[in-house]
């Protein structure tokens, strides 16, 4: 089944710095990339995804990019901010006529100091 | 973000005393979640519904259940919670499967066992 591996584990940027998190996953069928932001005591929220036929995406400060071929796909943030702060979850998704469900990487917990 | 609701926000049980989390949507969504998350953890799949097909995850524990009466509501039930239940639960929803739609979680139940 998919595994998805993802790091560093812990982040922390000086306010206005750039944050990249990496996520690499195992199987090849998954379509499928969101990125929760899960802040202290709250729920994960969507911030971004990608679909397995699209290379990068981007809102905003925050964008996806994905590499099919070697199986990995970062969230880049750019000019961080305080509120940015929070631990970020990545995920792969196999096909639906695989079960489709979300395989969690272990979260990114991501500091910005101001 | 209060189209997934749950109750209660807390909840505090006894070792062994059976305890009920309720998540409502008002999305008309066809997949229902429940996750368990601990501190400092990725959410967990412990099993979801595609309208009224239950599917288990494999190392969900007996002493989980769930029900979904209907589209708008599910269930979790923990039959004999032990200390190591104690945990925040998400429930999450989605027009269809990962994959091919995305998935909102509620804000969670934060459940203590004494």
């Amino acid at each position: 089944g998919e595994n998805v591996e993802q790091h560093p584990s812990t982040l922390s940027v000086q306010e206005g710095d750039s944050a990249v998190i990496k996520c690499t996953y195992s199987d090849s069928a998954s379509n499928y990339f969101p990125w929760y932001k899960q802040e202290l005591g709250k729920r994960p929220q969507l911030i971004i995804d990608i679909r397995s036929n699209v290379g990068e995406k981007k809102d905003q400060r925050i964008a996806v990019t994905l590499n099919k071929t070697a199986k990995h796909f970062s969230l880049h943030i750019t000019e961080t901010q305080p509120e940015d702060s929070a631990v970020y979850f990545c995920a792969a998704s196999p096909s639906y006529n695989q079960g489709g469900k979300l395989i969690f990487g272990q979260g990114t917990e991501l500091s910005v100091k101001p | 973000d209060a189209m997934v609701i749950q109750n209660p926000r807390y909840q505090v049980t006894q070792f062994g005393k059976p305890v009920t989390l309720s998540c409502s949507q008002t999305l008309n969504h066809n997949v229902m979640y429940w996750y368990q998350q601990k501190s400092s953890q990725a959410p967990k799949l412990l099993f979801h519904y595609y309208d009224k097909d239950f599917n288990n995850e494999a190392d969900t524990p007996d002493n989980f259940q769930s029900r979904r009466p209907n589209t708008s509501f599910c269930f979790l039930d923990i039959r004999s919670p032990g200390l190591g239940d104690a945990a925040m639960y998400l429930c999450a929803t989605s027009r269809d499967l990962p994959g091919l739609e995305t998935q909102y979680f509620g804000p969670g139940t934060r459940l203590l066992v004494l």
